[in-house]
């Protein structure tokens, strides 16, 4: 069984400039998560879906953050523009449900100059 | 609201010698506990989770963890370091309808 796939595995690019991230998450899996992960420090969750909804995106800033799950699969994270302070790895989990374990990506590094 | 607490930011141990990495969890409900771990430049990957059935937990390469609900404690253990161990390790917890909160990390050194 394929795991959770990210894409791109890196990212550089100059601030102000617009970066998506794309995630695919475990077949059946309905909860689909964005977390941010800095160095030296555990992943914050960025935004949750249960299928196509977004649940919980109380910590995305929203300014130039966005994200989208369409058909409830596939899901995309959008940053425009780009700060310095960006800087850092987007995971990418899911699960079957809220509360069981979650599988994540690989990640996504971005470094932004 | 939820929170965890990883005791130690880094811990070393020489080869063969027990792992013990300290968890504390703050939670007026019964949680749901994990514990992760991930190695540079890869992703995380669940190493063992707790969902309300034996208290002691086994897990994937050797490690294990105790609930201890009256200290509040998931703590894991292995009986014996290998170096393939070194690592970052993140205790998580998630309540009902709430989403995993990570601790801040434990870096594992195995020393040869």
């Amino acid at each position: 069984e394929a795991g959770v796939v990210q894409s791109p595995r890196y990212k550089i690019i100059e601030k102000k400039q617009p970066v998506a991230f794309w995630c695919n998450p475990i077949s059946g899996h309905n909860t689909l998560y964005w977390y941010l992960q800095n160095l030296g420090q555990g992943p914050e969750l960025l935004i949750r879906y249960e299928n196509e909804e977004a649940v919980d995106d109380s910590q995305l800033p929203k300014d130039r953050f966005s994200a989208e799950r369409l058909k409830g699969v596939d899901s995309t994270l959008k940053i425009q523009p780009a700060e310095l302070g960006d800087s850092a790895v987007y995971l990418c989990a899911s699960s079957l449900e809220l509360n069981t374990e979650a599988f994540f990506g690989q990640g996504t590094r971005l470094t932004v100059v | 609201a939820q929170s965890v607490t990883q005791l130690d930011s880094h811990v070393s141990v020489s080869e063969g010698t027990p792992v013990l990495l300290r968890c504390n969890y703050s939670s007026s409900y019964s949680p749901s506990l994990f514990w992760y771990v991930q190695h540079p430049n890869k992703g995380l990957q669940l190493l063992l989770k707790y969902t309300s059935a034996a208290t002691l937990v086994k897990g994937i390469n050797g490690f294990e963890a105790e609930f201890k609900k009256s200290e509040t404690s998931f703590h894991l253990t292995k009986p014996s370091a290998h170096m393939s161990d070194a690592a970052e390790y993140f205790c998580v917890v998630s309540l009902r309808n709430t989403p995993l909160v990570f601790g801040k990390g434990t870096r594992l050194s195995v020393i040869a």
